[in-house]
């Protein structure tokens, strides 16, 4: 059971638009940055978005993320294929004064 | 270029030793937290464990407290993860990763295999 809360799946059109949300508390999402990041199959994690909001160079502009009190999301415009990979939200948590992830979210490009 | 490669994973009998290495080049090394976070076959991201520049300041998730130890070498450039009292749930790709807050690069992992 993680910290952080996915949906295990979404999928979309090519073209079109998805969101995922990220659920946490006061003690991690609610006092942190949160961090999304992208796991292609195979491959390591990369970073997507930072501090919310930011994207870091080389980043798309069709990566987006924003917070809201304990929740935070990430949306994804214009799919492509090469968009299926895993998501996750990642974040510190105060009182367990440790890192914590999402469970992860499998995007699937129909 | 920023590089982060990782070695010493391999298979390990229930309750042995591992120790893992993070080699970093491309960076200023002691500039930076670093973390080891893994991945079990199939599954989620796990955060193990951070360490401050200096070393002064070391983390850990709870289900490693007592058995793993972090540490680091800055004049190698190095990152390190002990691993003790192995159990077969530690089974896991073990990626090490620069802790910018967020983790902003990573390795691409060593696998660790914890069975008898």
């Amino acid at each position: 059971q993680s910290v952080l809360t996915q949906p295990p799946s979404v999928s979309a059109a090519p073209g079109q638009k998805v969101t995922i949300s990220c659920s946490g508390s006061s003690s991690n999402i609610g006092n942190n940055y949160v961090s999304w990041y992208q796991q292609l199959p195979g491959t390591a994690p990369k970073l997507l978005i930072s501090q919310n909001n930011k994207r870091p160079s080389g980043i798309p502009d069709r990566f987006s993320g924003s917070k809201s009190g304990t929740s935070a999301t990430l949306g994804i415009t214009g799919l492509q294929t090469g968009d299926e990979a895993d998501y996750y939200c990642g974040t510190w948590d105060s009182s367990l004064s440790a890192g914590v992830f999402g469970g992860g979210t499998k995007l699937t490009v129909l | 270029e920023e590089q982060l490669v990782e070695s010493g994973g391999g298979l390990v009998q229930p309750g042995g030793s591992l120790r893992l290495s993070c080699a970093a080049s491309g960076f200023t090394f002691r500039s930076y937290w670093m973390s080891w976070v893994r991945q079990a076959p199939g599954k989620g991201l796990e955060w193990v464990a951070n360490i401050k520049q200096d070393g002064s300041e070391k983390y850990y998730v709870d289900s490693v407290k007592g058995r793993f130890t972090i540490s680091r070498d800055n004049a190698k450039k190095s990152l390190y993860l002990q691993m003790n009292s192995l159990r077969a749930e530690d089974t896991a790709v073990y990626y090490c990763a620069r802790d910018g807050t967020p983790m902003d690069f990573w390795g691409q992992g060593t696998l660790v295999t914890v069975s008898s």
